[in-house]
């Protein structure tokens, strides 16, 4: 079957820190792999996607590689700012599946 | 433009009512999703619509629980004789086609049953 596990929170870090938050999967078949956010009081927005293997997500700063032969796609940032506080949820689409299935969510704190 | 919106953010209700949640999806979008998420847990799939019909409704727990999109925009979330275990935060997400995976969630509904 199709899950994914992440690294468990709290995550806390000083600003300009660097970032990892890992995320490893298991599918039937070739997933898209997907990093959402959610930031305090709002709604769970998409950061970045990989649909397929050796593919690099990127956006914000934040960055993931699609793993195939260790089945990961960790998200890592260079330097963080406070303003990246919030839940990170790690998430794959199974090629012909019509839904997401999701982590366990990763909470981040970033301190001035 | 606008994006999905849910009624109500907060609904409290008591053990054995039924409540019913609204999801308005991004216009134009025609698939439409369902997910529970439970505290300190990731959203789990619900249902999700193509259109009007109800195309895979594999992750509804139980029959209490019932959705429908009559005229592929907006979708309601019914439950039936609510539980306790049925406190949760309702997502509702809007796509543009099947399978894409760029889903646009709403801010949720917030349920808790007394």
């Amino acid at each position: 079957g199709n899950s994914v596990t992440q690294m468990e929170g709290p995550v806390t870090l000083s600003e300009e820190a660097f970032l990892t938050i890992n995320c490893t999967y298991t599918a039937t078949g070739y997933p898209s792999l997907f990093w959402y956010v959610q930031y305090p009081g709002e709604g769970l927005q998409l950061l970045l996607k990989a649909t397929k293997a050796d593919d690099k997500g990127s956006n914000k700063g934040f960055e993931a590689t699609y793993r195939k032969e260790t089945t990961s796609f960790h998200l890592e940032k260079g330097s963080v700012q406070v303003s990246d506080s919030a839940v990170y949820f790690c998430a794959l689409s199974d090629r012909g599946a019509n839904n997401l299935f999701f982590g366990t969510g990763t909470r981040l704190t970033v301190i001035p | 433009g606008a994006g999905v919106s849910q009624t109500p953010s907060n609904k409290v209700t008591e053990k054995g009512k039924y409540v019913e949640l609204r999801c308005d999806p991004i216009s134009g979008h025609t698939a439409l999703y369902w997910y529970r998420q439970s505290l300190g847990q990731g959203p789990e799939f619900l249902i999700y619509f193509q259109g009007t019909g109800a195309a895979d409704d594999s992750g509804l727990p139980n029959d209490r629980f019932f959705a429908v999109r009559p005229e592929g925009s907006v979708s309601t979330l019914k439950i039936q004789r609510t539980e306790r275990g049925d406190s949760a935060v309702y997502l509702c997400a809007s796509s543009l086609g099947v399978a894409t995976g760029e889903q646009y969630f709403g801010p949720g509904t917030r349920l808790t049953v007394t």
